[in-house]
């Protein structure tokens, strides 16, 4: 299986900050990764997929890039209503795997 | 508005039975791949199970596979996952999501604890 390294786990930022957020794919899969945000006690929201295509209504200050085994997820200017933990996911090949996520807290 | 509701979660006891359903609004379901995609308490996205939009080809993770069925019912648009054999280690919050991939559109949830 692929496995996916993202970090860091948790990170604490200001509001108007800029975050960025890294995956390591364990094998070359091309642009098939895609990053999720959830929010607490809610289901996870698709932003990001093919690791750049932002999804239809989400605010354009989130972003990503990279293809082959390395992945960043970038916001530009913090909001407090980013505060969440967010996920990468791969599907270059079954079974789909989940990084490990990292928790964003606001300072 | 296009919408999953999931539902049939519950309290079981280890080696017991549970069949978990996933029902749709909105949007045309057997246009759709379909997936089951659980989160353990505190923790990590863990997909569990994918069907086609035909219900013709079926994936499942490896630690599930020989104890969950997923189907679906196109005429009721309706997803299901039977799990049997059931384990401490499937206690999770259990979702339904569309897509082939990416995950586009994602239920609220039903919660599967397996406590004897």
């Amino acid at each position: 299986d692929i496995q996916m390294t993202q970090s860091p786990s948790s990170l604490s930022a200001s509001v108007g900050d800029r975050v960025t957020i890294t995956c390591q794919a364990s094998q070359d899969i091309s642009n098939y990764l895609n990053w999720y945000q959830q929010r607490p006690g809610k289901a996870p929201k698709l932003l990001i997929y093919d690791a750049s295509n932002l999804e239809t209504g989400v605010p354009s200050r989130f972003s990503g890039s990279g293809s082959g085994t390395y992945f960043t997820f970038t916001i530009s200017s913090l909001q407090p209503e980013d505060i969440a933990t967010y996920y990468c996911q791969h599907y270059d090949d079954l079974p789909y795997i989940f990084g490990q996520g990292t928790k964003l807290e606001i300072k | 508005q296009e919408q999953l509701v999931e539902s049939g979660g519950g309290l079981v006891k280890p080696g017991g039975s549970l069949r978990l359903s996933c029902a749709d609004s909105g949007f045309t379901f057997s246009d759709f791949h379909m997936n089951w995609i659980r989160q353990a308490p505190g923790k990590g996205l863990e997909w569990v199970s994918y069907i086609s939009s035909s219900g013709l080809t079926i994936h499942y993770a490896d630690s599930v596979k020989g104890r969950f069925t997923i189907s679906r019912d196109n005429a009721k648009n309706s997803l299901f996952l039977q799990m049997n054999s059931l384990r401490a280690e499937d206690t999770a919050l259990y979702y339904c999501a569309r897509g082939f991939g990416y995950f586009d559109l994602w239920g609220r949830g039903t919660l599967v604890t397996v406590s004897s």
